[in-house]
């Protein structure tokens, strides 16, 4: 099975942009990106989907190169609550036609005052 | 809206025990996914359940075994437990079979003595 690589840990300050990359060999065809947020002691919680290019919502940007066997997701002007770990997550082929979801190891994102 | 709802949220067994953990998904949603997150890492695919069947699982033994009810609630059964089966449990639901987008419960914290 394929598996996602993510950097195990970045550091950044408030009012930065963080991006977070992922790489993923082997994703469906009809697969989707996604990417999920984790503080402590809590379940995932969804922040992003894309298929390619670009997709935007009021929190994050996810930027999906042509041939998506990577992604990055952007978080603009972080602040300390945006530390957390954060997950990538796609589907891939398993057993024929059954897809089995791999999530990264996450990365741990530690915003500074 | 009570989003997703786990059950119990901390547990202590032993050994050999065997162990039940419920979930209700969030309202309007037909699909629970299960995962074991043990401590720093990610979460791992247990299996997940549609239309009352199971449709995809991971790599867990046959220990790990589950039900979905017709009111889409779901119980994660794991029998023999080993002290290695020590994790936090979570639930995921969603729409559809993939379920990529999914909402996360707390989780329950298993610790096996």
């Amino acid at each position: 099975l394929a598996k996602t690589t993510q950097p195990i840990s970045m550091d950044s300050y408030e009012g930065q942009e963080v991006n977070i990359t992922c790489s993923h060999n082997n994703i469906a065809t009809n697969d989707y990106i996604t990417w999920y947020q984790q503080f402590p002691s809590q379940g995932p919680r969804f922040i992003i989907q894309g298929y390619k290019t670009k997709v935007t919502n009021e929190v994050a940007s996810l930027f999906i190169p042509a041939d998506r066997k990577s992604s990055t997701l952007s978080l603009p002007r972080v602040s300390l609550s945006d530390t957390a770990v954060y997950y990538c997550l796609v589907g891939v082929p398993y057993m024929d036609s059954n897809y089995q979801l791999i999530w990264g190891a996450g990365t741990k994102l530690i915003i500074k005052p | 809206d009570a989003g997703v709802t786990q059950s119990p949220t901390h547990l202590i067994k032993t050994r050999g025990q065997q162990v039940t953990l419920r979930c209700s998904p969030k309202s309007g949603h037909d699909t629970v996914s299960w995962y074991q997150q043990a401590l720093g890492q990610g979460p791992q695919f247990i299996f997940q359940y549609y239309e009352e069947e199971e449709r995809q699982r991971g790599n867990f033994p046959d220990r790990f075994s589950g039900h979905q009810f017709p009111n889409y609630s779901s119980e994660l059964n794991v029998n023999a437990l080993l002290l290695g089966d020590s994790a936090l449990y979570l639930c995921a639901s969603g729409t559809g079979q993939m379920n990529t987008e999914a909402f996360f419960g707390q989780g329950t914290r298993l610790t096996v003595v």
